[in-house]
């Protein structure tokens, strides 16, 4: 237990559906970040939030849609995703975001798979 | 542009001791972690380096030359729940963590 949690663990979804996943960090910390996770590929930063303003969004498709209500929690909405998209999605979190020894804290990922 | 490489996979015995390359080359340097991850888990951290030379934990440790752009991790005494994948991830001068590929770590009775 890393102290972050996600939910779902699994999500199967078609082309025209809309879901969300959800993180919530029971840390205490200030900065969450939504990661993409592919076979055989580098992690790949998609949003960070730090006091609940996002402060990066590295060239994510519109697609993918953040939403970050207070520190706690992250969403990540989902809508007409193509099945490249299937991947396992990682949320993290981080005390401050800004230090450069602070580890990242991940939670055990949503699968994703896009039909 | 910023990348990081490492070996895809890796073999090794139970009781012998390994070594994880990563080489960078980013946009500034910020510090470099280690972390674990079992397949369907987490990555949890392992290390951090920001300064050169060789920082140990336990049965592990890892090395860090600046100059070089390389660094690597070292398990000793090797146990079958090593086996995981082994991710190198620096900290560029944004202060964003840049990942490598993960190394898939296989340990043999």
């Amino acid at each position: 237990e890393t102290g972050v949690t996600q939910t779902p663990r699994h999500l199967v979804m078609g082309m025209t559906n809309k879901k969300s996943l959800k993180c919530e960090q029971h840390l205490g910390h200030n900065a969450m970040y939504w990661y993409k996770q592919s076979a055989k590929k580098p992690l790949e930063l998609m949003f960070v939030y730090n006091f609940k303003e996002q402060t990066e969004n590295n060239s994510v498709p519109s697609r993918f849609s953040p939403e970050c209500p207070n520190s706690s929690h992250l969403f990540l909405h989902l809508h007409t995703l193509q099945p490249e998209d299937s991947a396992l999605y990682l949320c993290a979190s981080s005390p401050s975001g800004t230090s450069g020894g602070e580890e990242q804290f991940f939670g055990p990922g949503t699968r994703l798979t896009v039909l | 542009g910023q990348n990081i490489d490492q070996p895809t996979e890796m073999t090794a015995t139970e009781g012998a001791i390994v070594q994880i390359n990563c080489t960078y080359q980013t946009s500034g340097f910020n510090g470099l972690f280690w972390y674990q991850q079992h397949a369907g888990e987490a990555p949890t951290f392992l290390s951090y380096n920001v300064l050169d030379g060789l920082e140990e934990k336990g049965r592990f440790s890892s090395f860090l030359s600046r100059s070089k752009g390389y660094s690597y991790l070292l398990l000793k005494e090797l146990q079958m729940k090593d086996s995981a994948s082994y991710l190198c991830a620096v900290r560029d001068s944004n202060y964003q963590l840049i990942w490598g590929a993960g190394t898939k770590l296989i340990i043999k009775p």
